[in-house]
């Protein structure tokens, strides 16, 4: 069981290109999210899903585009990449519910120069 | 809205010494509390999860009993080992459609042989 599978696992990116990071999970999960882990700040919300068709903005949204097509994939795009950009990104899925636990991949670590 | 605050590091601890993170929260209601811990180089993952009032949550020798009176999740180990080192988040759910959490900034814990 693969759990939550993030890729790439180390991005650099020159100002204003674009990406996608790949998160797709293999438990059958209805809500998955991306979080960005900054120095100082924990984490914070960018983007979630409850579900396939269904996308919402978190606590910091500018500049990145989700889509969820289908239960497993919840692709991250960055458009115009910024050096504020700069920080590691986890995805992370859950059943949902409040007693859940939610399951984070390993991380992607983006640099923006 | 909804915020937890846990205090900040960096915690260096000698090998055996009784480990205590605070955390505290913000929340309409009564959310389900969690501990999570990152060890280096990884994603998060489930220590422990208080879902009531007076609940308390045990893994792998930490505990956190929550406290609806003074709205407090701290987290505690008798007996810290060198494996423990890794950053430790303090998270709440805040329900609603969204399945999602809100984090604490994060403790990173370092034990000394």
């Amino acid at each position: 069981n693969a759990g939550v599978t993030q890729t790439p696992k180390f991005q650099v990116l020159k100002t204003g290109q674009s990406m996608t990071l790949q998160c797709a999970q293999d438990m059958n999960h209805e809500y998955m999210s991306w979080y960005r882990q900054d120095p100082g700040m924990g984490l914070r919300l960018i983007h979630y899903s409850v579900g396939a068709g269904i996308t919402d903005q978190g606590e910091v949204p500018n500049g990145y585009n989700v889509s969820r097509s289908t239960t497993e994939d919840f692709p991250l795009r960055l458009l115009s990449a910024a050096p504020s950009q700069t920080s590691v990104y986890f995805c992370a899925s859950s059943y949902g519910g409040e007693t859940t636990e939610a399951f984070f991949g390993q991380g992607t670590r983006l640099t923006v120069v | 809205g909804d915020s937890v605050t846990q205090m900040e590091g960096p915690v260096t601890l000698s090998e055996e010494a009784f480990l205590t993170i605070n955390c505290t929260y913000t929340a309409t209601g009564y959310p389900s509390l969690f501990w999570y811990v990152q060890y280096p180089g990884e994603g998060l993952q489930l220590l422990l999860k208080a879902t009531k009032a007076d609940d308390k949550g045990s893994n792998k020798g930490f505990e956190a009993t929550y406290r609806k009176e003074t709205t407090s999740f701290h987290l505690e180990k008798g007996s810290v080992q060198v494996s423990d080192s890794a950053v430790y988040f303090c998270a709440l759910y805040y329900g609603g459609s969204q399945g999602n959490l809100i984090f604490g900034k994060g403790t990173k814990l370092s034990v000394k042989p």
